[in-house]
């Protein structure tokens, strides 16, 4: 089975602070994503990357950076954390070679930024 | 621009009946898929059912069956014999046939089960 795995389940943050979510899949997949989820809004790409050190903008982009400097790594960086990034982050894996490219995803990490 | 709209922010159903969840789409591509995922409260996505475009025979996967009408754009989903596992937020996506990459995500419904 494909296992994504988010390094915290739930991170409280101070404003201002710098924020790492981390996440590694097992299933050498080229795709990896980070996803925004709020109520009533569904998941919000923030970031993509397709391959090893790339990376795409995803439809909110703006206040996160990313990583990936492994195949099996993403990491979502929050440079200035502020009250209005509080939210459920999901991350997410795909390769365009098995099943339609079907996203597997983590567990969710529930970010609070005070 | 695709969107996907789920006008359904929550739904009860009496444990063992049926329900359906509705979810319309907007494209202009002719080749895409379109896909559920179910989000339980330990909140992993899981991915339900999925259908391709090209495909005139609607998805089922045991109890889940989508109905695809793809002139209407519509994309519902069939819980049949509901059962309690079955209560978690339900999304629908979409994606085009080009794309290895993004999907498009309606704003999800509850699903709430009677027992």
């Amino acid at each position: 089975d494909v296992k994504v795995t988010q390094s915290s389940r739930y991170l409280v943050k101070r404003t201002g602070e710098k924020v790492f979510l981390e996440c590694v899949q097992d299933m050498d997949h080229e795709n990896m994503f980070w996803y925004r989820q709020d109520p009533g809004l569904g998941l919000r790409l923030i970031y993509f990357s397709y391959d090893v050190k790339m990376k795409e903008k995803g439809d909110i982009p703006e206040g996160y950076s990313v990583s990936r400097e492994k195949k099996e790594r993403f990491s979502l960086i929050l440079e200035s954390a502020s009250t209005n990034q509080t939210s459920m982050y999901l991350c997410a894996s795909s390769t365009p070679a098995l099943a339609k490219n079907i996203q597997y995803f983590g567990a969710g990490t529930r970010l609070s930024v005070l | 621009a695709q969107t996907v709209t789920q006008s359904q922010p929550e739904m009860s159903v009496q444990e063992a009946e049926t329900v359906t969840l509705s979810c319309t789409y907007d494209t202009s591509e002719s080749d895409y898929y379109l896909f559920w995922y179910k989000q339980p409260p330990s909140r992993q996505m899981i991915l339900v059912i999925r259908q391709e475009a090209y495909k005139q025979q609607n998805a089922t996967e045991n109890r889940f069956s989508v109905n695809f009408q793809k002139a209407a754009k519509s994309f519902s989903l069939k819980i049949s014999d509901s059962q309690l596992g079955d209560a978690a937020m339900y999304f629908c996506a979409y994606r085009t046939s080009d794309s290895n990459y993004q999907l498009i995500w309606g704003a999800g419904t509850k699903l709430i089960i009677k027992p």
